[in-house]
């Protein structure tokens, strides 16, 4: 079946740093991927999508892009913020239907050390 | 703004009990999910609705059920509940087609 792996389960920076957190997928056909952030104490929110192979999804300073050939969608941001800690999850879902089912990774936690 | 409300937020159940997680939706959107949420497992789905009247099945659904007699609500079952089950539950909504999903704030499940 599907599945999403995020390399890293904790990730700890200081702020202005540079944050990349891996995520690789597996998946029959073309799918496309998420990324969602979760904050202390609430749900997971949208932070945004890619569903074509060299698109690249972007918001408040994240971005990532969809790598058929590595299958990869790697979250990136030039400098981090004390307030960009949370937990970062990377998800993917049918492209013909992506409302229908996500398959969520196991997370990454970020801490960012003011 | 969007909104889906669970409740309870926090339950404590005891083995073998039935325990009913709730979950409201005013975005009119026609799927609605079950997430649980533990450690070293991220988000996984336990069952799912394409609109009212449907359920599905999702990745971990052995001993739950869910019920959507609404496009506004869907719930999630546990009839006999087990250790196990110790957990944070979250609803969400979601359009057909986008990926976009809209979570509640979560339901604290402890089983003794």
């Amino acid at each position: 079946g599907d599945s999403v792996t995020q390399t890293e389960g904790q990730v700890a920076l200081s702020e202005e740093d540079f944050l990349t957190i891996h995520c690789n997928y597996s998946a029959s056909g073309y799918p496309a991927l998420f990324w969602y952030v979760q904050y202390p104490g609430e749900g997971p929110q949208f932070l945004f999508r890619a569903s074509r192979d060299k698109e690249k999804g972007s918001s408040r300073g994240f971005e990532a892009t969809y790598d058929k050939g590595t299958t990869s969608f790697h979250l990136r941001k030039a400098s981090v913020q004390e307030s960009d800690s949370a937990v970062y999850y990377c998800a993917l879902g049918d492209r013909n239907n992506a409302g229908a089912k996500l398959t969520f990774g196991g997370g990454t936690r970020l801490t960012v050390r003011p | 703004e969007a909104a889906v409300t669970q409740s309870p937020r926090n339950k404590v159940a005891v083995t073998g009990g039935k325990v009913t997680l709730s979950c409201n939706q005013t975005n009119n959107h026609n799927n609605m999910y079950w997430y649980r949420q533990d450690t070293g497992h991220g988000l996984r789905l336990i069952h799912y609705s394409y609109g009212a009247g449907s359920t599905e099945k999702g990745d971990i659904p052995d001993g739950y059920k869910a019920s959507r007699p609404s496009q506004e609500n869907f719930s999630l079952i546990l009839e006999l509940a087990t250790p196990s089950q110790t957990s944070v539950y979250f609803c969400a909504s979601g359009a057909t087609n986008t990926g976009q999903l809209y979570f509640g704030e979560g339901s604290k499940l402890t089983v003794l």
